[in-house]
């Protein structure tokens, strides 16, 4: 299985400060035949269910706001939030399409400092 | 608008079994791959299963492989989780979630409020 590890496993970031969020795979995930990375990013808020945010690596899902964004390739990826709001409270996670099974990172804790 | 509600969580000793469902509304249910995802209390996600939309491929995360069936109703708009010889280990919030794209190897984009297993001896 490929493994899915995200750093920090938490982070506190003042409001308007930008938060960056990194995810490591354990093989890569981009797929020769199309040059896509097969990764997700999503947002959980407390008892809520996980929301996307991120798919293909660096594409928004519609509705997201646009100081989400998402770069990287292979196997490291990083989700960047520009200018930190107090709504992005929550957990991200990131997730690996690539192969069977798929597979999420352990999370990221949020917070406003 | 989207709705995916699960139901049919609760509590069952170790070794009983379940029967988790989800009902879906706002879109096309038999287009889409559909797929059960868990969490257990105050831990990460974990992708338990998938189905093709005409319920002839089904793929499990290894540990709950011979023990779980995945299964779905498109007249109902309905995805089914059967759950047998269940452990402590399974005890989690269950969720119903929809594959964006039309394969196995997918994020998903709409999710349910989640059902919760809760396993004890």
């Amino acid at each position: 299985d490929i493994v899915m590890t995200q750093s920090p496993d938490s982070l506190a970031v003042s409001l308007g400060e930008r938060a960056t969020i990194n995810c490591r795979s354990s093989q890569s995930l981009l797929y020769s035949s199309n040059n896509m990375n097969y990764f997700a990013w999503y947002q959980q808020k407390p008892g809520q269910p996980p929301k996307v945010l991120i798919h293909w690596a660096s594409t928004r899902e519609s509705g997201v706001p646009d100081r989400f964004s998402g770069s990287g390739s292979g196997t490291d990826f990083t989700l960047t939030i520009s200018s930190l709001q107090a709504e992005d409270v929550a957990v991200y996670y990131c997730q690996q399409y690539y192969s069977h099974p798929s597979t999420f990172g352990q999370g990221t804790r949020l917070e406003i400092k | 608008d989207v709705q995916v509600v699960e139901s049919g969580g609760g509590s069952v000793q170790t070794g009983g079994s379940l029967r988790l469902s989800c009902e879906v509304s706002g879109f096309s249910f038999s287009n889409f791959w559909m797929s059960w995802v868990r969490q257990a209390p105050g831990k990460g996600l974990e992708w338990v299963a998938n189905i093709k939309q005409d319920g002839s491929e089904k793929n499990y995360v290894d540990s709950v492989n011979g023990r779980f069936t995945i299964s779905r109703d498109n007249a109902r708009n309905s995805l089914y989780l059967q759950m047998n010889s269940l452990r402590a280990e399974d005890t989690a919030v269950y969720y119903c979630a929809r594959a964006i794209r039309d394969s196995q190897y997918s994020p998903f984009d709409y999710w349910g409020q989640g059902s919760l297993v809760t396993v004890s001896s």
